[in-house]
């Protein structure tokens, strides 16, 4: 069965920073994935997306790479501040969900902490 | 837009007892996920509804079940509730179109 592993429980960096959270998955070819943030008590919201034949997508200080070669993900978050601390998830489609796209499996989260 | 809102926030059950959870997607969206968070086992998928059908279904017993109405607005239902049943229910809506989730705040429910 497909599987999704964030191979970094927790992060702890300085803030300025670059943080970069790897996901890692297996028996899938995904058509995209998705980064979502996750804070205490709350329900994630969307990041990024990117799909399998997009190398690289930047938002802000946001950028994720997808090489569907080695079936990895990077997210990294430049110029990190206090405020960028959270679980950070990252998400692929489910196989067998067909067109739909509310199916996803997620990664067990990242949590990033940046320090001042 | 107001967002994804869910009720209640908090429950608080018994073993054996049933529980309906609600969801309200973000008007306009026609698709409502859910999916349970837990400490052990994560993010995990219940079920997908789109226009008043289930769509697509997570590997959970029968005892977890849901609806969406005509409003789009949607309820998940479990029987006979189990301790490990305690755990963050979150409800997403999307377009059905896109791809982005809009994820609610959640309903935490604790089972004793």
């Amino acid at each position: 069965s497909q599987k999704i592993e964030q191979n970094s429980e927790a992060l702890n960096i300085q803030e300025g920073k670059t943080a970069t959270l790897t996901c890692n998955y297996t028996n899938y070819s995904p058509a995209y994935l998705q980064w979502y943030r996750q804070d205490p008590g709350r329900g994630p919201v969307f990041l990024l997306l990117i799909r399998e034949n997009e190398k690289e997508k930047r938002k802000e200080r946001l950028k994720v790479t997808f090489d569907t070669t080695l079936k990895q993900s990077l997210f990294h978050i430049t110029a990190s501040q206090p405020a960028d601390s959270a679980t950070y998830l990252c998400a692929l489609p489910l196989r067998g969900g067909g067109t739909s796209y509310g199916k996803l499996t997620f990664g067990q989260g990242t949590i990033l902490t940046v320090h001042p | 837009k107001a967002g994804v809102t869910q009720t209640p926030r908090y429950l608080i059950k018994t073993r054996g007892q049933q529980v309906t959870l609600s969801c309200s997607p973000i008007s306009g969206h026609r698709s409502v996920s859910w999916y349970q968070q837990t400490p052990g086992q994560g993010l995990q998928f219940l079920f997908e509804y789109f226009s008043e059908t289930q769509r697509n279904k997570g590997n959970f017993p029968g005892r977890f079940s849901g609806r969406q109405f005509s409003n789009s607005r949607s309820e998940m239902n479990v029987s006979t509730l189990e301790l490990g049943d305690s755990a963050l229910y979150l409800c997403a809506s999307s377009s059905g179109v896109a791809k982005t989730q809009y994820f609610g705040p959640g309903t935490r429910l604790l089972v004793l």
